[in-house]
């Protein structure tokens, strides 16, 4: 099994970019997915493969991936973005990275 | 529409054991890679296991030889067995369908479940 490794918390002022990390040795052969949680819900997908959007997430949401990191950027963060967002990745076995809080205010 | 329902959570002792169940509508449980997540109070996600549409099975190393996923196809319902409970099994479990992805042999999770409270206590 591998890990991913996020920052646990990232604070932006509202209409900010708001960049959140991920580091794991497999991701140079592995795509990355990133998951949004707000308090009391499940997750909800906002990019895979590294950079794709699926319908009806905002255009703000993007993603990269270089070498053993990944990155989920949010041009223009909005107070409805606040929430945990979560690195993963598979290959037989699934791993999450322990989560990044993102605070917009 | 696509739903996952889980049940079977509650409290339980340490050593006991509890089966979760996550009842599929809306597509094929034997046709998707099925797994389950779990979320202790207050912490991040967990992948626990996956059963592959072909029957193969992966656990992660916290839960493995203790914990057994399997599917009842005439029922479309995914299970978790769970042996040998641990106050570090409390968790939130959440049954997730998964999506084959980009060629790489990878899945992400496209539908989720509400989840099920499981407290290991005495």
């Amino acid at each position: 099994s591998y890990e991913l490794t996020q920052p646990p918390s990232v604070s932006v002022s509202p209409g900010q970019t708001a960049r959140i990390t991920c580091s794991g040795d497999a991701l140079p052969k592995k795509y990355a997915y990133w998951y949004q949680q707000k308090s009391g819900q499940a997750p909800v997908l906002v990019i895979y493969e590294d950079s794709k959007r699926p319908s009806g997430i905002p255009e703000r949401f993007s993603g990269s991936s270089s070498g053993t990191m990944a990155t989920l950027t949010i041009s223009g963060a909005q107070v409805e973005d606040e929430a945990d967002y979560y690195c993963y990745s598979t290959d037989s076995s699934g791993v999450f990275g322990g989560g990044t809080k993102l605070t917009v205010l | 529409e696509v739903q996952l329902v889980e049940s079977g959570g509650g409290l339980i002792q340490p050593g006991g054991s509890l089966r979760l169940s996550c009842a599929a509508s809306g597509f094929t449980v034997s046709s998707n890679y099925m797994s389950w997540v779990r979320q202790a109070p207050g912490k991040g996600l967990e992948w626990v296991s996956v059963i592959y549409s072909g029957g193969s099975t992966y656990y992660a190393d916290s839960v493995k030889g203790r914990f057994t996923i399997s599917r009842d196809n005439s029922k479309n319902t995914l299970y978790l067995q769970m042996n040998s409970l641990r106050a570090e099994d409390t968790a939130v479990y959440y049954c997730a369908r998964g999506y084959s992805s980009g060629g790489r042999g990878q899945y992400y999770f496209d539908y989720w479940g509400q989840g099920t409270l499981v407290t290991v206590s005495s």
